[in-house]
């Protein structure tokens, strides 16, 4: 399974687009590229999940580069209710979802 | 639809104690997962099941059993608790069979050894 790295921690305020990049150099050709939320003492929610190019939901938008060695989750607009720990995980779709690899993550702070 | 529902939420156990763990799912996913949280990391897959009467080992499954009688419901039993064992621990399943893979998690159970 690929490794991930992204940024520990971010601070932001509401209203403000915050963008975590996370990068994963060793993807393999079958990998996707899921994220997931965390609130406190709360399970893991799935956020959005691309293989290449832009993806975009209600939630938000994930941008992957054509080599694909690196991605970016875009929050529009957020508020203090986002606060929270975005995982960003990679590895091969159907497999994935079942055997999730999860890094330590990058803890978003929302201020008011 | 209740999703993925564990019990109990919180539990205290001594040194060497046994419990399971429950952990079930209504919306007819073949794969389920277990995986421990511990302060300030992420998830680690403990055991992961494809479906009903298969099983396999996760990243950390010492000190851990599980198996899978019915699509519903996938246990996690502690043979003898020990303090490296506090941690939160999560329960998840998905579909199978599709491109995109949302796993859905349970509330988590957390856990102290004694």
């Amino acid at each position: 399974l690929a490794k991930t790295t992204q940024p520990i921690s971010m601070d932001s305020y509401e209203g403000q687009e915050v963008n975590i990049t996370c990068s994963h150099n060793n993807i393999a050709t079958n990998d996707y590229i899921t994220w997931y939320q965390q609130f406190p003492s709360q399970g893991p929610r799935f956020i959005i999940q691309g293989y290449k190019t832009k993806v975009t939901n209600e939630v938000a938008s994930l941008f992957i580069p054509a080599d694909r060695k690196s991605s970016t989750l875009s929050l529009p607009r957020v508020s203090l209710s986002d606060t929270a720990v975005y995982y960003c995980l990679v590895g091969e779709g159907e497999a994935a979802g079942n055997k999730l690899t999860f890094g330590g993550g990058t803890r978003v702070l929302v201020k008011p | 639809n209740a999703g993925v529902t564990q019990t109990p939420k919180f539990q205290v156990l001594k040194t060497g104690q046994s419990m399971t763990l429950q952990c079930a799912q209504d919306m007819n996913h073949e794969y389920m997962s277990w995986y421990r949280q511990d302060p300030g990391m992420g998830l680690r897959l403990i055991h992961y099941s494809v479906g009903a009467g298969i099983t396999d080992q996760g990243e950390v499954p010492n000190g851990y059993n599980v198996s899978r009688s019915t699509t519903e419901d996938f246990p996690l039993r502690l043979l003898s608790a020990a303090p490296s064992q506090t941690s939160v621990y999560f329960c998840a399943s998905s579909y199978s069979g599709t491109v995109y893979t949302e796993a859905f998690f349970g509330q988590g159970t957390r856990l102290t050894v004694v």
